[in-house]
């Protein structure tokens, strides 16, 4: 069965930073892409950015191209996002996926990121 | 392009009812459509993937199509529960862009 940890959320200031993990288990992580989505509160779903799986590639949402980095460690079985320059605007809760032919297939339960002053 | 669905829906315990998803642009046969549920205080769970494909788990009262005409997709859940109350969600994957596209969510109420 897959399962997906994710863990680093917390309350950060306007401009700081905040490294999330995502911690896999059921299936083997190095042989398929992984994605972030985050959800604002009372929002909607929005896809954060993906990665393949041996992390040759990856993508990002324009709202987050050049302040968040994705990243994997394909022998501890964890995906990352790394989010620099954070604004009121990313306050959401951040997703972790397995992706089935480009789209999340298997969600984790999230990790809430609130960016406030 | 954009993935436009209703904002709310609703019908009656035991009824039928459809939630659309309408592609702005490009064919909806292009890309494969998922469907997500999310009930509230929870995370999305996939219903629908490959446009009409069930995960193993998903009851069978919850069915996806394209239909090329319209460019759109229908999610179709049958026998509604009070469970089924919920947000849903239509996805595609822009694939020359490399970009995954959400639909708005369509929330559920079951009468």
């Amino acid at each position: 069965e897959v399962h997906l940890l994710e863990s680093g959320g917390g309350l950060v200031q306007p401009g700081g930073s905040l490294r999330l993990s995502c911690t896999a288990s059921g299936f083997t992580f190095s042989t398929y892409a992984m994605s972030w989505v985050r959800q604002a509160p009372g929002k909607g779903l929005e896809w954060v950015s993906r990665i393949f799986g041996g992390g040759e590639r990856s993508y990002y949402a324009d709202s987050v191209r050049g302040r968040f980095t994705i990243s994997r460690d394909n022998s501890e079985d964890t995906l990352y996002l790394q989010m620099n320059g954070l604004r009121v605007e990313d306050t959401a809760v951040y997703y972790c996926a397995k992706d089935s032919t480009g789209s999340p297939h298997s969600w984790g339960q999230g990790t809430l990121v609130t960016v406030s002053s | 392009f954009m993935l436009t669905q209703p904002h709310s829906v609703s019908e009656s315990l035991g009824k039928t009812v459809t939630i659309s998803c309408t592609r702005s642009s490009g064919n909806i046969a292009s890309n494969y459509v998922q469907w997500y549920q999310q009930r509230p205080g929870s995370a999305p769970t996939t219903l629908i993937y490959e446009d009409d494909q069930r995960p193993s788990g998903i009851s069978d009262r919850f069915s996806g199509s394209i239909d090329s005409s319209s460019n759109s997709a229908s999610l179709i859940i049958s026998g509604l529960k009070t469970e089924d109350e919920a947000d849903y969600y239509c996805q595609c994957y822009d694939g020359p862009n490399n970009v995954v596209v959400f639909g708005g969510g369509t929330k559920l109420t079951v009468l």
